[in-house]
C-alpha cells in the first residue's frame, strides 16, 4: 500500500523561510503526481494552496511556492507570519482516478 | 462563487447506513469531478472516493470499497456518498471536494458522522 511521507512538524521564525516535503514510501513522485498542497487551521476546512506541483490557487500569496525537489514534491513558505501556523497536507494523484495525503505537517511560527 | 454544501451527516449506530448529499454551485457541475474527503477526529486527511463528470467512480481501497458508494445527479448538481456497515472507524467530518487538474480546488465545510451504539 502506498504511504505518503511528511514531516511530522516543523518550526520557524516570523520573517524565516521553511521548506516541507512529500514523498512516497516507494519510488520518487514527479509532476505525473499533479502534488497539491493544502493549508488548514483548527476547526475550519482546508484550504487549497498549490496544485499540479506549483500552480498557487486563487488568492494564495506569492510567498507561497510548489516544486519538486529531488525525489520529493516540496512547498516553501517565504517570509513566514504568523497566521502561516496551521497543519499543512500534501496529495498525490497515483493515476486510475486514486488520491492519497500525506499524514500532515504542523508549522509552528515562533 | 464555487460553493459545496454537505448535508445529511448524524449519528448512526454500528452496522447502519447512512447517505451524504454535496450541493454545488458557481460552476459547471456537469463538466467537473467531485471528491470526498473525510477527517477523522484529531487526524489527518483521508481521501475516501472520487466520481468523475461522466459517473465513473473510484474509492480509496479495502476500508471503504464495498460499503461506500459515490454517484452523482447533474439535473441537481449533487453528489451523493451513499456508507453502509458503517463502523466505529468511519466516525469523521466528511468534506465534499471540487476536482481541478487532478486535485482538490474547492472544498466544502463538511459534515460530521458519528458511528456509536
Amino acid at each position: 500500500q502506498t504511504v505518503v511521507t511528511q514531516e511530522p512538524s516543523f518550526s520557524v521564525s516570523p520573517g524565516g523561510t521553511v521548506t516541507f516535503t512529500c514523498g512516497l514510501s516507494s519510488g520518487s513522485v514527479s509532476t505525473s503526481n499533479y502534488p497539491s498542497w493544502y493549508q488548514q487551521t483548527p476547526g475550519q476546512a482546508p484550504r487549497t494552496l498549490i496544485y499540479t506541483t506549483n500552480v498557487r490557487s486563487s488568492g494564495v500569496p506569492d510567498r507561497f511556492s510548489g516544486s519538486i525537489f529531488g525525489s520529493k514534491a516540496a512547498l516553501t513558505i517565504t517570509g513566514a507570519q504568523a497566521d502561516d501556523e496551521s497543519d499543512y497536507y500534501c496529495a498525490l494523484y497515483m493515476g486510475n482516478d486514486i488520491w492519497v495525503f500525506g499524514g500532515g505537517t504542523k508549522l509552528t511560527v515562533l | 462563487q464555487v460553493q459545496l454544501v454537505e448535508s445529511g451527516g448524524g449519528v448512526v449506530q454500528p452496522g447502519g447506513s447512512l447517505r451524504l448529499s454535496c450541493e454545488a454551485s458557481g460552476f459547471t457541475f456537469s463538466r467537473n469531478g467531485i471528491h470526498w474527503v473525510r477527517q477523522a477526529p484529531g487526524k489527518g486527511l483521508e481521501w475516501v472516493a472520487f466520481i468523475r463528470y461522466d459517473g465513473n467512480a473510484k474509492y480509496s481501497g479495502d476500508s471503504v470499497k464495498g460499503r461506500f458508494t459515490i454517484s452523482r445527479d447533474n439535473s441537481k448538481s449533487t453528489v451523493y456518498l451513499q456508507m453502509s456497515s458503517l463502523r466505529a472507524e468511519d466516525t469523521a467530518l466528511y468534506y465534499c471536494a471540487k476536482d481541478r487538474a487532478y486535485s482538490v480546488e474547492v472544498w466544502g465545510r463538511g459534515s460530521t458522522v458519528t458511528v456509536s451504539s
